[in-house]
């Protein structure tokens, strides 16, 4: 199947800081991209929705201002947490859709992110 | 809009016995996609099947395989000859043509010998 790169795996930041995330389709090309977040023990949660070349869609809820997502190439979408807080820690993860007309529109998850903030 | 139910919180199998994980959905897709997920300790999603709305015949892939009911709107996981590597959190979803994929609340599955 198609592969989707995520990075860093984990990362620490000092609270008050910014720290990006990069989503990347490594053998296709995405012009939609999603961006999770799973609260252990739960389901994922959509954050928001990553279209190449126009702004993010956002999940209500969602602060567009703290969460900033870039979809600049069609393989590569980016989430920066800006401000971190505590609270922002957390598991993020990104996927793309290949809707390449074999894939069967299928949606593929990168390996996730690990975010403390301290 | 869609909706995915999940019923059964935890299954548990025995190691090469089969288990069947259930899944119901609602949309108002005409053209829509089902896939099974498998989230195992580490976090990852791993696509373990997929179904396209339009096609009639079953989805198989190795052990894993699917009854698909389009009129009664379930799409079930059966897991063959259970692996200890099974055990893992399975996640039914659905998503459209271009919209965003929808899970349900997921499925611990536990793998005993």
């Amino acid at each position: 199947g198609a592969v989707v790169s995520q990075h860093p795996s984990w990362v620490i930041c000092k609270s008050g800081t910014s720290v990006k995330i990069e989503c990347r389709s490594l053998d296709f090309q995405a012009t939609t991209m999603f961006w999770y977040r799973q609260f252990p023990k739960q389901s994922l949660m959509l954050m928001a929705t990553s279209n190449e070349g126009s702004k993010a869609t956002y999940e209500q809820g969602v602060e567009k201002d703290k969460f900033l997502i870039n979809h600049a190439s069609l393989t590569l979408s980016t989430l920066t947490v800006t401000s971190a807080h505590p609270e922002d820690s957390s598991f993020y993860i990104c996927s793309a859709r290949d809707a390449r007309g074999n894939s069967g529109n299928t949606i593929y998850f990168g390996e996730g992110s690990w975010l403390t903030v301290v | 809009a869609q909706t995915v139910t999940q019923s059964q919180p935890e299954m548990s199998v025995q190691e090469a016995e089969t288990v069947t994980l259930s899944c119901t959905y609602d949309t108002s897709e005409s053209d829509y996609y089902l896939f099974w997920y498998k989230q195992p300790p580490s976090r990852q999603m791993i696509l373990v099947i997929r179904q396209e709305a339009y096609k009639q015949q079953n989805a198989t892939e190795n052990r894993f395989s699917v009854n698909f009911q389009k009129a009664a709107k379930s799409f079930s996981l059966k897991i063959s000859d259970s692996q200890l590597g099974d055990a893992a959190m399975y996640f039914c979803a659905s998503t459209g043509t271009a919209s965003k994929l929808t899970f349900g609340t997921g499925t611990r599955l536990q793998v005993t010998l």
